[in-house]
């Protein structure tokens, strides 16, 4: 199965600041990366689908980027709602799951 | 836009079964792909799964083959999850969730719907 690493595991930020979280897989996945936000007792908000396609309806100071093994999630202007769990997750094959970034306010 | 409506929480014994299902409200899954995903406490999701209806095709991961069934009604607006010889490491929240899959014979993409949770408690 296909390895996925995100980096950092967490992060404390303030609110204004941009942020990057970075998922590297262990194998080349084209775009086949999605980004995902939780809420402690919430399921997963799909954010980014295709390494750099934003899901109707989320703000647009989110966005990814990358390619083949190298992706990341930036958030451009953090808002008090972005504190949270985020998830990236490959479809190049069998769908695998990062381990997790926690973003916390600083 | 269809959401989708997940049985309440379970608590099972090790080594018993459980079914977990997942019902679309405002639409049917005739045309879609549903993914299972779990979640233990304090981990990252873990896809199971999935299944479309049209294809009478299922996906699992290699993990839970042989152990893991889903499976949907005639109607195609409940989908199921079943769960057999449960083991501790068992316990988790388990999602049902739409799988977009723009080609329907493609394999599983991204998950843009998701069920609310049930929880599954395994415990002696």
């Amino acid at each position: 199965a296909i390895q996925l690493t995100q980096s950092p595991s967490s992060l404390s930020a303030s609110v204004g600041d941009r942020v990057t979280i970075t998922c590297r897989a262990s194998q080349g996945i084209s775009s086949a990366l999605a980004w995902y936000q939780q809420k402690p007792g919430k399921p997963p908000k799909l954010l980014i689908y295709d390494a750099s396609s934003l899901e109707f309806g989320v703000p647009s100071r989110f966005s990814g980027s990358g390619f083949g093994t190298d992706f990341t999630l930036t958030i451009s202007s953090l808002q008090p709602e972005d504190f949270a769990n985020y998830y990236c997750q490959q479809f190049n094959s069998y769908p695998t799951f990062g381990q997790g970034t926690r973003l916390e306010i600083k | 836009q269809v959401q989708l409506v997940q049985s309440g929480a379970e608590v099972k014994k090790p080594g018993s079964s459980v079914k977990v299902s997942c019902t679309a409200s405002g639409g049917t899954f005739s045309n879609s792909a549903i993914s299972w995903v779990r979640q233990a406490p304090g981990q990252g999701p873990e896809w199971m799964g999935g299944i479309i209806s049209v294809l009478g095709r299922t996906d699992y991961a290699q993990r839970f083959q042989g152990r893991v069934a889903i499976t949907t009604d005639e109607s195609t607006t409940t989908v199921y999850l079943e769960v057999k010889s449960l083991r501790y490491e068992d316990t988790a929240v388990y999602y049902c969730a739409r799988d977009i899959r723009p080609d329907l014979l493609g394999g599983p993409t991204w998950m843009d719907v998701w069920g609310q949770g049930t929880t599954v408690t395994v415990s002696s």
